[in-house]
């Protein structure tokens, strides 16, 4: 299978603790976005990297949240200090973006789960 | 900015009878437009997009929409519904960093 992976799947944490969650985009996709769904709601971006720079980031996230692509290729979603509030779907998205025309299409991956008990 | 509004949060449709998704935008240009499917525990799938070169697009699994300027409609429909279409589909547009801007979604249950 050759499509977007995160892991893990499922994670569940107690309140304070730092969780690390991974993505593996589609091999020659250039552009990773990060989103957040919580219950009920569609997704909300949290931020993206064209490469391995990151170009924009949300207000969704805080200072808890940090986000690398350091080879650009896989992504990591960290959160330190995590609180209730924090749990959602975490999904993974990538792209081959151009510098302009953002019309193409992101394929998702399954999304990890995170329960802040 | 590009938002969209999708008129329905729920929709009840019996199997074999036609699907209607609204999705009505708010852009003082043409947009580039989506629709996703979400399936329960699975991920977001593309199902069509509009990027201005038709305003009929057809999608996968019989679904198309019509890009209609005059009305700011991107309607999804479905000549006849099955049961596996059950799912929550969005009208996404793109904003200005690529990302998409979802909004709350349309729920679509399918009755035997």
């Amino acid at each position: 299978d050759t499509g977007v992976s995160q892991n893990p799947r499922h994670k569940i944490t107690k309140r304070g603790q730092n969780v690390t969650f991974r993505c593996d985009p589609i091999s020659e996709h250039n552009r990773l976005y990060w989103y957040r769904q919580t219950l009920g709601q569609g997704p909300e971006f949290l931020t993206y990297f064209q490469n391995e720079a990151q170009l924009e980031k949300s207000r969704l996230l805080s200072d808890r949240f940090s986000a690398e692509r350091p080879k650009g290729s896989f992504s990591t979603l960290e959160i330190q200090r995590t609180e209730q509030g924090d749990s959602a779907m975490y999904l993974c998205a990538s792209t081959l973006g151009a510098a302009s025309g953002p019309q193409e299409t992101q394929y998702f991956g399954p999304g990890t789960r995170l329960l802040v008990l | 900015a590009q938002s969209v509004t999708q008129l329905d949060s729920h929709v009840s449709v019996s199997e074999g009878t036609p699907v209607l998704l609204r999705c009505n935008y708010s852009s003082s240009y043409s947009p580039s437009l989506f629709w996703y499917v979400q399936h329960p525990n699975k991920g977001l799938q593309l199902l069509l997009k509009y990027t201005s070169a038709a305003t009929l697009v057809k999608g996968i699994n019989g679904f198309e929409a019509e890009f209609k300027k005059s009305e700011t409609s991107f309607h999804l429909t479905k000549p006849s519904a099955h049961m596996s279409d059950a799912a929550e589909y969005f009208c996404i547009p793109v904003g200005s960093q690529g990302n998409l801007i979802f909004g709350k979604g349309t729920k679509l249950s399918v009755k035997p």
